[in-house]
């Protein structure tokens, strides 16, 4: 049972650039988040997904766009990176309760 | 969702208690308010949660007020891996867990 599991663990792109950070939970929730947390800051809600299928918004969505490909996965998407979003990017799950994170993605836009 | 309230910082002796508050005056009935700490740049790890009755786990134990508009995180015999940043939540458990966290509480345990 490995929980939430997040790649890549480390990226750096240029301005412009796309990417697509995964994420996948085997605990078979219904609910998927994604957040990025800036240094020294808490952590701000992009997008999540209540079940498959379905995605809403969240504080922060612009810049960036998301995929619920199954129950299991979750990915995030960067269509053009931008400076501003170098952060570290958490993928969580939720069943009844509590929520799960995954290890993190540092993200660096140069 | 409602939002909370936390002070942005706090100190604790080893071995002491922590009392940390959150302040929801705007929660509704069917919310929950929940607890999480991040230590370092790790993800978040859940602590407690509850809707109107105190809890208590092997973590910590969580104190909610009779009108529900503020808790208090303790952990009893605050140790120095305790430090970490406090999450305080207020959250429904229908409609999708929209779950928004705060800026939490950077709680200090010194020796």
């Amino acid at each position: 049972n490995a929980g939430v599991t997040q790649t890549p663990k480390f990226q750096v792109l240029k301005t412009g650039q796309s990417m697509t950070l995964q994420c996948a939970q085997d605990m078979n929730h219904n609910s998927m988040y994604w957040y990025r947390q800036d240094p020294g800051m808490g952590l701000r809600l992009i997008y999540y997904s209540a079940s498959e299928g379905t995605t809403d918004k969240g504080e922060v969505p612009n810049g960036y766009n998301v995929s619920r490909l199954n129950k299991r996965e979750f990915s995030l998407r960067l269509e053009s990176a931008a400076p501003s979003q170098t952060s570290v990017y958490f993928c969580a799950s939720t069943g009844t309760y509590e929520q799960y994170f995954g290890p993190g993605t540092r993200l660096t836009v140069t | 969702d409602a939002k909370t309230t936390q002070p942005p910082s706090m100190d604790c002796a080893e071995g002491r208690a922590a009392n940390l508050p959150c302040n929801h005056s705007t929660i509704s009935g069917n919310e929950y308010v929940y607890w999480y700490r991040q230590i370092h740049s790790q993800g978040p790890q859940y602590i407690i949660h509850g809707l109107k009755n105190n809890e208590t786990n092997e973590m910590a134990s969580l104190i909610i007020t009779e009108d529900r508009k503020s808790s208090t995180l303790i952990l009893p015999h605050a140790t120095l891996r305790d430090t970490a940043v406090y999450y305080c939540i207020v959250r429904g458990n229908t409609g999708g867990f929209k779950t928004i966290f705060g800026a939490g509480t950077r709680l200090f345990v010194k020796a």
